[in-house]
């Protein structure tokens, strides 16, 4: 089965600063696609970023990008110019038949 | 706008009461998925509808129910809930099997057993 792995369960950044949060995953798919979602307190699931594993150019959204490296089946999640609205939970997920999330990383902005 | 409506907010039930929970949708999605998240963890995929086909995760409880009646409605249904189910539950719908381009979530319904 596959598995998403986010190894840091909580992050901090300072406002106006970049992060990156990680995630890896594990596959013998070559067709699958990958998100990040943010979760703020209100539980809502908010689409960031996503990522098809046939396109090469690593996706870009305003300050969001990613780092996809297929070889490593690595999926980094790159915040520029942090916010104080960015402070959420995000969670890494991989799809190809069904959706499914890593454990999640805890963002903290500090002001 | 289009989007995945999930009643109530907020839902509290008796330990063994049957509850149900709704999710409705505007996007004329034909498959829509029924998630369980507890506090901190990742949302849990419990089953999904594709179309009229009903499809079960594996490690889904008995105790875990589900109706699509048609295709702007989906139910779930928990028998007899116990302390453990207390969570919130994500309804998701995507435009076709592996529409993941049309991936839309719900605002989620907290269930509290008390």
């Amino acid at each position: 089965a596959q598995t998403v792995t986010q190894s840091q369960p909580e992050m901090s950044v300072q406002e106006a600063e970049t992060v990156t949060l990680s995630c890896t995953y594990d596959t013998s798919e070559s067709d699958y696609y990958l998100f990040w979602y943010k979760q703020p307190p209100s539980r809502q699931m908010i689409l960031v970023i996503r990522q098809e594993a046939y396109k090469q150019q690593n996706a870009t959204e305003n300050r969001f990008s990613v780092n996809f490296q297929k070889a490593a089946k690595s999926f980094s999640l790159k915040i520029s110019d942090s916010q104080l609205g960015d402070a959420a939970m995000y969670f890494c997920a991989y799809v190809d038949n069904d959706m499914r999330f890593g454990a999640g990383t805890r963002l903290t902005v500090k002001p | 706008d289009a989007m995945v409506i999930q009643n109530p907010r907020y839902q509290v039930t008796q330990f063994g009461k049957p509850v149900t929970l709704s999710c409705s949708q505007t996007l004329n999605h034909n498959v829509m998925y029924w998630y369980q998240q507890k506090s901190s963890q990742a949302p849990k995929l419990l089953f999904h509808y594709y179309d009229k086909d009903f499809n079960n995760e594996a490690d889904t409880p008995d105790n875990f129910q589900s109706r699509r009646p048609n295709t702007s409605f989906c139910f779930l249904d928990i028998r007899s809930p116990g302390l453990g189910d207390a969570a919130m539950y994500l309804c998701a719908t995507s435009s076709n099997y592996r529409g993941w381009k049309s991936y839309t979530f719900g605002s989620g319904t907290r269930l509290t057993v008390v």
